[in-house]
């Protein structure tokens, strides 16, 4: 599986922008790149998803590179309730039993600080 | 609002019992579940496929005989932890794909197990 690698954390202040990294340097022609974010004691919840041009939604925008070794969510404003682990995950596209299938790694604690 | 539900949130068992998880979509049909577990301070680790109709495919290291997992539905799947030990104590989360593996998935709010 292509992996992702994330800062271990990072910080933030409140209404402020925040840009997470995420690097992939394997990343497949097929596999899509998604963000989730957990918050403590719940479970994850879908954040945004890309292949190869930039997306914008209501809860952030993704920006990936050009030759698709890296992303970048950026979250526009950080609020407090924004203060979660962000997991950056290569879709495992391979069909089959493989469809949906999500590889989560460490993520990035963000913290916001008001 | 939530589209997929886990019943219990939490539970607290004795080591040697059996405990049912279940997972539920709410507003769509889903053919496919995952059940991942977490460890505190730990990413998430995904423990099997929930196949509706057919047998689950297990993780490597995943033992199948101890977490037994049934997709009796296109709503519905189970994780029964058999021989509940101590070590078992986890949060367990499920999820399910809408519109296939490419976009979004959504997550259970995951069932906090304590094994005594």
């Amino acid at each position: 599986d292509a992996k992702t690698t994330q800062p271990n954390s990072m910080e933030s202040n409140e209404e402020e922008p925040v840009h997470l990294p995420c690097n992939h340097s394997t990343i497949s022609g097929t596999d899509y790149i998604h963000w989730y974010r957990q918050l403590p004691s719940q479970g994850p919840e879908y954040v945004i998803h890309g292949l190869t041009s930039n997306v914008n939604n209501r809860m952030a925008s993704l920006a990936i590179a050009e030759d698709r070794k890296s992303s970048t969510l950026i979250l526009h404003r950080a609020t407090l309730r924004d203060a979660a682990v962000y997991y950056c995950i290569l879709s495992v596209w391979a069909g089959g039993t493989s469809y949906g299938k999500l590889t989560f790694g460490q993520g990035t604690i963000l913290t916001v600080h008001p | 609002g939530a589209v997929v539900s886990q019943h219990p949130s939490r539970v607290i068992c004795k080591s040697g019992t059996s405990v049912k998880i279940e997972c539920r979509s709410l507003d769509f049909q889903a053919t496919t579940m995952f059940w991942y577990r977490q460890f505190p301070k730990k990413s998430l680790m995904l423990m099997a496929t929930s196949n509706e109709g057919s047998k689950a495919t297990y993780e490597q290291g995943v033992e199948k005989d101890k977490f037994l997992i049934n997709h009796a539905s296109l709503t519905l799947s189970t994780l029964t932890v058999t021989s509940a030990h101590p070590e078992d104590s986890s949060f367990y989360i499920c999820s399910a794909p809408r519109t296939g593996g490419r976009y979004e998935q959504y997550f259970g709010p995951g069932t906090r197990l304590t094994v005594t």
